[in-house]
């Protein structure tokens, strides 16, 4: 049972447009939304989290959305850059003052082309 | 150290054998996790590791996986009998308890082949 999924195993975009990535969850406990972003033979990297009591949280070009009635979850990346290009994962936790323990979806490989 | 280091970066085994992956966390820090990510899929969790407390296991395949840590600093996941499908990039986390998911840092990863 994939609680996590990111529907579109890849993006790709124009330099200097905006980059969205888009990711469903299906376990109302979860509290804690995360993405990562991940580079070829690099461990996953943290990028932003929202809290489910928030429905936006912004650091520079990053913005993540949430919309818990639809449990959704969406990250903007604007204006996107090469090196943005990446493998995305969007992460989730129930417990995360408790364990910190994350499940994963599969991943959005996204391609920035100049 | 600086990061989370992990040993060997790769691993060519054939099957039915045995094979250890370690993991040295951030100094210092007091949880640690296991992830796997198989060819085209998420991040599985496998198990997780806080202070002394009983490890969470719940994300083990099977009995022929396990782990330790010693001392509270190192980890070691062993699979015992590999099979093809035991073939993924296995990943060491580590981070202070009390920054739960914030304060993951991630290894670079053990990419193990099954052949």
């Amino acid at each position: 049972d994939q609680q996590v999924k990111q529907n579109s195993p890849s993006l790709s975009v124009q330099e200097g447009r905006i980059s969205i990535l888009n990711c469903d969850y299906t376990n109302s406990m979860f509290d804690y939304f995360l993405w990562y972003k991940k580079y070829p033979a690099e461990g996953p990297t943290f990028l932003i989290s929202i809290s489910s009591i928030k429905d936006k949280n912004e650091d520079g070009r990053f913005t993540v959305f949430l919309n818990k009635s639809a449990k959704h979850l969406s990250l903007h990346i604007v204006p996107s850059q090469p090196g943005d290009s990446a493998v995305y994962f969007c992460a989730a936790s129930a417990e995360a003052g408790n364990t910190g323990k994350l499940i994963f979806g599969q991943g959005t490989t996204l391609q920035v082309k100049p | 150290g600086a990061g989370v280091s992990q040993s060997p970066s790769n691993k060519v085994t054939e099957k039915g054998k045995d094979v250890e992956l370690r993991c040295d966390p951030i100094s210092g820090h007091t949880a640690l996790y296991w992830y796997r990510q198989s060819l085209g899929q998420g991040l599985e969790f496998l198990i997780y590791f806080q202070g002394n407390s009983a490890p969470d296991k719940s994300g083990l395949p099977s009995d022929r996986f396990s782990a330790e840590r010693t001392g509270g600093s190192v980890s070691t996941l062993t699979i015992q009998r590999t099979q093809q499908e035991d073939s993924a990039v296995y990943l060491c986390a580590s981070s202070f308890f009390s920054e739960g998911p914030y304060g993951y840092t991630f290894g670079s990863g053990t990419r193990l082949t099954v052949v």
